[in-house]
């Protein structure tokens, strides 16, 4: 079956820091692939998403580019805030038959940002 | 405002007390799914429906019921919980795509 596979946590940095958060998936298919980041409290929100391969979601300064050859999707941010702090959650949609609209989501990784 | 919402958003209960959490979305979406999220499991699916009156099981359906009898309604309903049900408990909906709009979830606590 599908799966999602992100880096352990959980992730300390300073503001102005470089961010990775790393994210490999097993799939049958084309599969879309997302990030969603979850801040304290509240529940899930889209960050970003690429369709196809090669494609490069971005929002907010956030990037990840969709690489088949590693099925790899791996998350980055030139420059982190405080706001930044939450959990980050990689995800896979493989739009086919009956796996419309299911996410399989990684484990999740804390991001930390300190001043 | 487009929105999924969840009631209640925090539940204490005993083991074996009927309860059901509500989900409602008023995007029209066709797709709907209830998920679970545990520490260091990230989101696990329940159930999922794709139309009214169509449901399936996810990943992890042991123990919970739901129904689709209207669009905009998804319930996940536990017939007799038990202390391992004790999560964090999100609703989302979703058009075609794969793209999932989140409730703002439920912990539910089973002792």
């Amino acid at each position: 079956g599908d799966s999602v596979t992100q880096m352990e946590g959980p992730v300390t940095l300073s503001e102005e820091a470089f961010l990775t958060i790393n994210c490999t998936y097993t799939a049958t298919g084309y599969p879309s692939l997302f990030w969603y980041v979850q801040y304290p409290g509240e529940g899930l929100q889209l960050l970003l998403k690429a369709t196809k391969a090669d494609d490069k979601g971005s929002n907010k300064g956030f990037e990840a580019t969709y690489r088949k050859e590693t099925t790899s999707f791996h998350l980055e941010k030139g420059s982190v805030q405080v706001s930044d702090s939450a959990v980050y959650f990689c995800a896979l949609s493989n739009a086919g038959g009956t796996s419309y609209g299911k996410l399989t989501f990684g484990q999740g990784t804390i991001l930390t940002v300190h001043p | 405002e487009a929105q999924v919402t969840q009631n209640p958003r925090y539940l204490i209960t005993v083991t074996g007390k009927k309860l059901t959490v509500t989900c409602s979305q008023n995007m029209n979406h066709e797709y709907m799914s209830w998920y679970r999220q545990d520490p260091g499991l990230g989101l696990r699916q329940i159930y999922y429906s794709m139309n009214v009156e169509v449901t399936d099981k996810g990943d992890v359906p042991e123990g919970y019921k739901v129904s689709r009898k209207e669009k905009r309604n998804f319930p996940l309903i536990l017939e007799s919980p038990s202390p391992n049900q004790t999560s964090l408990y999100f609703c989302a909906s979703s058009s075609r795509g794969g793209e999932q709009f989140f409730g703002p979830g439920t912990r539910l606590t089973v002792l």
